[in-house]
C-alpha cells in the first residue's frame, strides 16, 4: 500500500510550457489538496477538493488548475510556467476537512 | 488577517527536553495541529488539540489554549533523530490549514 504517491519526483521546465503534476492517493480520502513549500515560507494553499467531482481554490490558485474527476487522482498543471513557480510541490489527502493530512513525497519544481 | 507566529529557529541538547511555542489568530478555529518535517522529506502528523490542555503522545506532548490563541509542543528526552522542523497549523473556520513557516529545531550531541 502506498499511501500517496505523487510524479515527477522532480523536473525541470521552460517557462512558457504546459505542466501537469500527479498525485494518486489509495486511502479512499475524500479530500485533497495541493500546496507548495518555498524557502522560509509555510506551506500555502493552492487548490483543493472535498470530494470527487469538487475543487475550490486557496491562497495562492493563480497560474494553476485542478480536477478531480475520481477519488483516487487529483493532478495540477501549470498552463504556462513561470519562474516563480520555482517550488516544491506536496499533494496530500485527508478523510474529511478535520482529519490530519497525509502528504505524498513532493515534486520539485524548477522554471527557468 | 490570519497569521501564525513560531520561533525560526531553536537549538537543544540530545536528552533534554524542549517546548516551542505557537501563537495563531485565525478567522474562526476547529483545532489545531503539529507536524514535523525533515529536510527534504514530506510533513508528517504528529499532534491535533481541538479543546484545551494537555495531549501527550509518548516523547511527545501538545497543548492549546484557545482563549489566548497560544499552543505548544513538547520534546521529551530529545534524540538525534528529532533534528528536523515543526509546523504549527490550526484549522480555520473553512476547515483550511493555516500553516506557520515552522520551527528548525538543532539537536546538539
Amino acid at each position: 500500500i502506498a499511501g500517496i504517491t505523487q510524479a515527477p519526483t522532480s523536473q525541470i521546465l521552460a517557462a512558457g510550457r504546459r505542466m501537469t503534476l500527479r498525485c494518486t492517493q489509495d486511502m479512499r480520502h475524500n479530500a485533497m489538496y495541493w500546496y507548495r513549500q518555498d524557502l522560509g515560507l509555510g506551506l500555502r494553499l493552492i487548490h483543493y477538493s472535498n470530494t470527487a467531482g469538487t475543487t475550490g481554490k486557496g491562497e495562492v490558485p493563480d497560474g494553476y488548475s485542478v480536477s478531480r474527476a475520481n477519488t483516487d487522482d487529483f493532478p495540477l498543471t501549470l498552463a504556462s510556467a513561470v519562474p516563480s513557480q520555482t517550488s516544491v510541490y506536496f499533494c496530500a489527502s485527508s478523510d474529511t476537512g478535520y482529519n490530519e493530512q497525509f502528504f505524498g513525497p513532493g515534486t520539485r519544481l524548477t522554471v527557468l | 488577517g490570519q497569521n501564525i507566529d513560531q520561533p525560526t529557529e531553536m537549538t537543544a541538547t540530545e536528552g533534554a527536553i524542549v517546548q516551542i511555542n505557537c501563537t495563531y489568530q485565525t478567522s474562526g478555529f476547529n483545532g489545531l495541529f503539529w507536524y514535523q518535517q525533515h529536510a527534504g522529506e514530506a510533513p508528517t502528523f504528529l499532534s491535533y488539540n481541538v479543546l484545551d490542555g494537555l495531549e501527550e503522545k509518548g516523547r511527545f506532548s501538545s497543548f492549546l489554549s484557545r482563549s489566548k490563541g497560544y499552543s505548544y509542543l513538547l520534546l521529551k528526552e530529545l534524540q538525534m533523530k528529532d533534528s528536523a522542523s515543526y509546523l504549527c497549523a490550526p484549522l480555520d473556520s473553512n476547515y483550511q490549514l493555516i500553516w506557520g513557516a515552522g520551527t528548525k529545531l538543532i539537536i546538539k550531541p
